[in-house]
């Protein structure tokens, strides 16, 4: 069975701060993916990074990077440059490429950005 | 713009009472999911179709039953037998390959009134 921890319920850094959210998954499967949505107050999902478990190069996006540790299982998530943009929660999720490839979540950090 | 509604916004369920949650995607996806959202938890999984006409049962489907009869709506109905339906809800679609991210909509709020 797949599951993903956040051990990190809350964060809160200052504006233009880099901050690092921690995950860490367990799967026996070897061919799965890694990704970080954000929830804003919205309360929208929306996709901010994704890693393929096959790939030891580190997935980047813009201000968001990820450095993916796979014998750790691990897959936190940077974030370069603060924005208050970019306080929500933040969910580590994973899913494998065999069966039902179902999408399993950790349980989310809270990131606060303040001015 | 090609997306996911979700409806009501809000909802509210007597007791005993079964109500409807509305998925509608534009976005041409075999697969549609359904998250039940609690507070300080992440997104868990209640119903999943991958194709029309089919759907299998997630982590919670207790309570839940949904239909997949049209390829762009996946309707939840929470059923009396959920005793603690207070959640956010929240429905999903995607392609259906793995490494394709999940498209969500915008939640619906249901409380027992």
């Amino acid at each position: 069975a797949q599951t993903v921890t956040q051990s990190q319920p809350e964060m809160s850094v200052q504006e233009a701060e880099t901050v690092t959210l921690s995950c860490t998954y367990d799967t026996s499967e070897s061919n799965y993916y890694l990704f970080w949505y954000k929830q804003p107050p919205s309360r929208q999902m929306i996709l901010v990074i994704r890693q393929e478990a096959y790939k030891q190069q580190n997935a980047t996006e813009n201000r968001f990077s990820v450095n993916f540790q796979k014998a750790a299982k691990s897959f936190s998530l940077k974030i370069s440059d603060s924005q208050l943009g970019d306080t929500a929660m933040y969910f580590c999720a994973s899913v494998i490429i065999q069966g039902a490839q179902k999408l399993v979540f950790g349980q989310g950090t809270r990131l606060t950005i303040n001015p | 713009d090609g997306g996911i509604t979700q409806s009501p916004k809000y909802l509210f369920r007597k007791e005993g009472q079964n109500v409807t949650l509305s998925c509608e995607q534009n976005l041409n996806h075999d697969a549609m999911y359904w998250y039940r959202q609690d507070p300080g938890q992440g997104l868990r999984l209640i119903y999943y179709s991958q194709i029309v006409n089919d759907f299998q049962k997630g982590d919670i489907a207790e309570g839940y039953s949904v239909s997949r009869e049209k390829k762009e709506s996946f309707p939840l109905t929470v059923t009396s037998a959920q005793k603690n339906p207070t959640a956010f809800y929240l429905c999903a679609s995607s392609d259906g390959r793995a490494w394709q991210p999940q498209h969500f909509g915008d939640g619906t709020r249901l409380s027992i009134l």
